[in-house]
């Protein structure tokens, strides 16, 4: 089993629509997770921190699922500019360590 | 403006050519990465630094070099021995080790490499 892993997709959804997507890991004693939004051919930007309590940014919202290994983000509205592909990362136990999952690619149609 | 900065944006190497990646801070960071991602893939770690002179292997460090003589600089040299180099090189940074815990790497904005 990977370490952190992502469906790839892609995602196609019309404008407007919420969409979610789940990030498993397989270390259990992970402290921190992110997301981050990558456009084709660009470097990945952080998008967001995952927090335990789980955060919303604007129309992104971010959950952790301590119990079941995973987090989620999850996209309201969507605008055709949040086509991109979505990594998560997870930061080890002993914080020395981040891993990126594979990454979903979303694609938002008109 | 405070950023990470890697050129060449795109570079070519030729057959049994070494090759060196350039990536340079001014975020007073003390940890740095290098990342290679291949098409429709995700990011696997070369060799990351926590610290000036020191410096660690990750996943896929054969066929790649390293130096952190200084805390801002952080090049990545390519070597003959990587038979397979063609790849999207990413450069990122964070406070801290793994980004202190809680602290997010930034990334540069990356050097195409591909074969001649």
């Amino acid at each position: 089993r990977k370490e952190v892993e992502q469906d790839p997709g892609p995602f196609n959804v019309p404008e407007g629509a919420t969409v979610a997507f789940n990030c498993t890991y397989s270390n259990s004693a992970s402290q921190s997770f992110f997301w981050y939004r990558q456009d084709c051919r660009k470097e990945p930007k952080l998008l967001m921190s995952v927090y335990s309590s789980g955060n919303e940014d604007g129309r992104f919202t971010a959950q952790l699922n301590r119990a079941s290994q995973y987090i989620s983000l999850l996209i309201r509205d969507s605008k055709l500019s949040d086509s991109a592909t979505y990594l998560c990362v997870v930061i080890n136990n002993a914080g020395n360590m981040l891993t990126f999952g594979g990454g979903t690619r979303l694609m938002v149609k008109p | 403006d405070g950023g990470i900065t890697q050129s060449p944006k795109y570079l070519f190497r030729k057959e049994g050519q070494n090759v060196t990646l350039s990536c340079e801070q001014n975020l007073n960071h003390d940890a740095m990465y290098w990342y290679r991602q291949d098409p429709g893939q995700g990011l696997r770690l070369i060799y990351y630094s926590q610290i000036v002179n020191d410096f660690q292997k990750g996943d896929i460090a054969e066929g790649y070099s390293v130096s952190r003589e200084k805390k801002e600089s952080f090049p990545l040299t390519v070597t003959s021995a990587q038979k397979n180099p063609t790849a999207f090189y990413l450069c990122a940074s964070s406070i801290g080790r793994a980004g202190g815990g809680n602290q997010p790497q930034h990334f540069g904005d990356g050097t195409r490499l591909s074969i001649l």
